[in-house]
């Protein structure tokens, strides 16, 4: 099983609509919980940070179940330039402080 | 504020040449990483240095990949000698990192894309 797991996509969604991705990640101890967002032939960059109260920022809301082990991204009233790939990333702690887990990515294209 | 810089951007090597990264973090950033991001995958982490130490190498395919932090700046990345399996992005990021603290946010430059022919 992988550490960090999404769905790929792609999700492909008109302009206006709310979409919703989802993360499971295997290592219970695991500590700290970002979204990273990569454009195309980009590199990663930080799009929030998730914490266990949830959190919002604009039409973004990210949000923590750490019972189940799953961490999602809301995104509401999309934008065509929300197209992207969206990145859930887990820091282990532990010995492991300094090391981010990166899942495999979720593409999303938002269309007129 | 200048981001990570990398160099160079893009590299085109026969398989079995060698090949090299550089990577220059953010001013005062004392943790620095290197990545392999596979095409539809997300980076995975190769080597992490805190100033000059790696700390965390586990990842590193220390047959061919070697890497270098000298004076815990910037840093160089080997692959000797290079297969077809190693056409990827090499991304470099830095972050301030407490020392046993939970990591926050890391810098990413553009990366390398690394073609191996």
């Amino acid at each position: 099983r992988k550490e960090v797991e999404q769905d790929p996509g792609p999700f492909n969604v008109p302009e206006g609509a709310t979409v919703a991705f989802n993360c499971t990640y295997s290592n219970s101890a695991s500590q700290s919980f970002f979204w990273y967002r990569q454009d195309c032939r980009k590199e990663p960059k930080l799009l929030m940070s998730v914490y266990s109260s949830g959190n919002e920022d604009g039409r973004f809301t990210a949000q923590l179940n750490r019972a189940s082990q799953y961490i999602s991204l809301l995104i509401r009233d999309s934008k065509l330039s929300d197209s992207a790939t969206y990145l859930c990333v887990v820091n282990a702690g532990g010995t492991s402080y300094g090391k981010l887990t990166f899942g495999q990515g979720t593409i999303l294209t938002v269309h007129p | 504020e200048a981001g990570v810089v990398q160099s160079p951007r893009y590299k085109i090597i026969e398989k079995k040449q060698p090949v090299a990264f550089w990577c220059n973090p953010i001013s005062g950033h004392n943790t620095l990483y290197w990545y392999r991001q596979n095409l539809g995958q997300g980076p995975e982490l190769l080597i992490r240095y805190e100033n000059e130490e790696a700390v965390d190498d586990s990842q590193l395919p220390k047959d061919r990949f070697s890497a270098e932090r000298l004076k815990g700046v910037d840093s160089t990345l080997k692959i000797q000698p290079a297969e077809l399996g190693d056409s990827a992005v090499y991304l470099c990021a830095s972050s301030y990192q407490r020392s046993g603290r939970a990591t926050y946010e890391q810098y990413f430059g553009p990366g390398t894309r690394l073609t191996v022919t």
